[in-house]
């Protein structure tokens, strides 16, 4: 099993959409997630980081299963600029690396 | 959140020739880390560049071929050895102020080995 999973997609939603990814992680032990954002050819940015207690930034919400141990990120109201391919990471423990997931890519359309 | 600056942005390589990328953070940071990423894939981890000491390498990466310098808490680089048109791909830098926080990271290298 990887140590961190996510359905590729792509997911194609039209522009105002709720979407949701999921995201599971295999280490039980985990401490720390993130989601990042990576734009065609560019480098990841963080998106936010994954609370016990979720947490919300705007249209953005994330939340945290740690008893079934998966991560989700709901996008509300979707923009063309939402278009990207995103990430799941967990460290693992608090060790000293991130483990990223493959990605999985989201195609807003007008 | 860390500004990095990494270069080259991309080159085009001959065989047999080696590289070497690197990267600047604008303050301290605790970690860096050395990524590859290959075209429509996620991100594989090469090594975490240590200050002051040998870079720790993941399985399947080795000195001899990445082999990297962490010489303070601001800079580093990795080096491509004796090239070959499998190592095309995109490099990444990454640093995270303390252990198990964000990461952040350069723009990435190109490379393309012909």
């Amino acid at each position: 099993r990887k140590e961190v999973e996510q359905d590729p997609g792509p997911f194609n939603v039209p522009e105002g959409a709720t979407v949701a990814f999921n995201c599971t992680y295999s280490n039980s032990a985990s401490q720390s997630f993130f989601w990042y954002r990576q734009d065609c050819r560019k480098e990841p940015k963080l998106l936010m980081s994954v609370y016990s207690s979720g947490n919300e930034d705007g249209r953005f919400t994330a939340q945290l299963n740690r008893a079934s141990q998966y991560i989700s990120l709901l996008i509300r109201d979707s923009k063309l600029s939402d278009s990207a391919t995103y990430l799941c990471v967990v460290n693992p423990y608090n060790t000293d690396k991130l483990i990223f997931g493959t990605g999985t890519r989201l195609q807003v359309f007008p | 959140s860390a500004v990095i600056s990494q270069k080259p942005s991309r080159d085009i390589c001959q065989r047999g020739t080696s590289l070497t990328i690197q990267c600047q953070v604008d303050s301290q940071v605790t970690m860096m880390f050395w990524y590859r990423q290959q075209p429509g894939q996620s991100l594989t981890l090469i090594a975490t560049a240590n200050q002051g000491s040998e870079a720790t390498y993941e399985s399947g990466f080795v000195i001899d071929k990445f082999p990297i310098s962490r010489p303070n808490l601001t800079f580093s680089t990795l080096t491509v050895s004796n090239m070959s048109p499998e190592d095309s791909s995109i490099y990444l830098c990454s640093a995270e102020r303390d252990r198990g926080t964000e990461a952040f990271f350069g723009q990435g290298t190109r490379l393309t080995v012909v």
